[in-house]
């Protein structure tokens, strides 16, 4: 079946350092969305994507979904501790299946 | 955003008992919603799609007689866990959609635990 797969799992890094998470799916997606989890929290939309090479970016966060419509990117430039959580993406499959499928999160954690 | 409540946030129960758990979307019509299970530092794992008047779609691997979901109107599913075990300790997260648009709101999720 379908598989979304993110990479790195945990992140530490130093308060003003930058941040990347990557994901990659098995199979072409007609969107990609992302999402945050606090420690504790539930997940919160961030953003979707939905054209090919489309970057969108959200104050110190960048967005980008590849030229295949495959994988996708979450940057964060200069992290603070109110980025601390866990990331997910997540993306419809073809079909319409009406289901999304959620990567396994990157969790970051900032050191201050 | 639209939001979407669950109750009870949290539940502690006595094994082989069946504890409820609601998700209501709050401002919007849920057409669909969906009831995903998350294990510690792990991610989302979807265990059924539940759609208004209809029956619920589960994954393969969840099993519909332990996870019983009823969608009776646009804005409430629940979930009951029969005959809890231990083993069915974990935290519930529901999420809902209407028609239009693809993003899923969550629910703030249910803590269960079986002693």
């Amino acid at each position: 079946g379908q598989q979304v797969m993110q990479i790195p799992q945990y992140q530490h890094v130093q308060e003003g350092e930058d941040f990347t998470t990557y994901c990659n799916s098995s199979t072409t997606l007609s969107n990609i969305q992302w999402y945050k989890q606090r420690p504790g929290g539930h997940p919160v939309f961030l953003i979707q994507l939905v054209k090919s090479g489309e970057v969108k970016k959200q104050k110190r966060l960048t967005f980008q979904f590849g030229e295949a419509k495959k994988n996708s990117s979450l940057h964060i430039t200069a992290t603070q501790t109110t980025d601390v959580g866990t990331y997910f993406c997540a993306g419809y499959g073809s079909g319409n299946t009406g289901k999304l499928i959620f990567g396994q999160g990157t969790t970051l954690q900032v050191k201050p | 955003g639209a939001v979407v409540s669950q109750h009870p946030s949290w539940v502690i129960c006595k094994s082989g008992t069946s504890v409820k758990i609601e998700c209501r979307s709050l401002d919007f019509q849920a057409t669909t919603m969906f009831w995903y299970r998350q294990f510690p530092k792990q991610s989302l794992m979807l265990m059924a799609t539940s759609n208004e008047g209809s029956k619920a779609t589960y994954e393969q691997g969840v099993e519909k007689d332990k996870f019983l979901i009823n969608h009776a109107s646009l804005t409430l599913s629940t979930l009951t866990v029969t005959s809890a075990h231990p083993e069915d300790s974990s935290f519930y997260i529901c999420s809902a959609r209407d028609g239009l648009a693809a993003e899923q709101f969550f629910g703030p999720g249910t803590r269960l635990t079986v002693l």
